[in-house]
């Protein structure tokens, strides 16, 4: 069964450092999200990208934030200067034509120390 | 506000029983409808959907859902909880390719 990738599984990081999440998508899919849920709390939306463009945003996604397709395949969340509240679990999901289901990654933890 | 409710954090059953968990949104349109499931330290697992025709769909492990359009509800439903279905669950609705997810809400199924 096709599966998104992320990597790194868990990563550690000084506050202030910059981060970069990757994912690999299913490779037929269009739709790319990603979402974070800090530990034991909700499913939070940060971005959707389509069409090699940010789609929508949350209030999250602020200019510490971005989003690219670096090479037309991998998916990448990069945080500029890390802040303590950024610890959370990040997830990457894709969808098909019509997006109208969404398969997830497992998702990188990540730990801002 | 587009919005999914999720009003139970935790929904306890012995095993064997019957479990409902509960799901309400507030979207405007019509919306797909998910259910997904995350075991601790893994990614959320697609269930089941409901997009149109028979309001009871069937899903994965044996879970189904019924979508009511007046109450604007779609609960996840099992005849016959098993342990190993103790998880978190996350409704979920879309509109336009963007999903809004409930809160979640921990099923705990004890022997």
């Amino acid at each position: 069964e096709p599966e998104v990738t992320q990597t790194p599984s868990h990563q550690v990081t000084q506050m202030g450092q910059e981060v970069i999440l990757r994912c690999v998508p299913i490779s037929n899919h269009l739709y790319f999200y990603w979402y974070r849920q800090i530990l034991g709390q909700k499913v939070e939306f940060l971005v959707s990208f389509y069409n090699n463009e940010i789609s929508e945003k949350s209030e999250i996604f602020d200019d510490q934030f971005s989003v690219e397709r670096p090479d037309g395949s991998n998916f990448t969340l990069k945080i500029r200067s890390t802040k303590l509240e950024d610890s959370a679990m990040y997830f990457c999901a894709t969808g098909g034509a019509g997006a109208n289901v969404l398969t997830f990654g497992a998702g990188s933890r990540l730990t801002v120390l | 506000a587009q919005s999914v409710a999720q009003p139970e954090d935790q929904v306890n059953v012995a095993e064997g029983n019957p479990l409902t968990v509960k799901c309400t949104y507030s979207v405007s349109g019509n919306p797909y409808l998910f259910w997904y499931v995350q075991y601790p330290n893994r990614g959320l697992q697609f269930l089941l959907k409901y997009i149109t025709g028979d309001n009871l769909v069937k899903g994965s492990y044996g879970f189904e859902a019924e979508f009511n359009k007046s109450q604007t509800s779609f609960h996840l439903k099992k005849p016959s909880a098993l342990v190993s279905d103790s998880a978190l669950y996350f409704c979920a609705a879309s509109v336009f390719n963007k999903f809004y997810f409930g809160s979640g809400t921990k099923l705990n199924v004890k022997p």
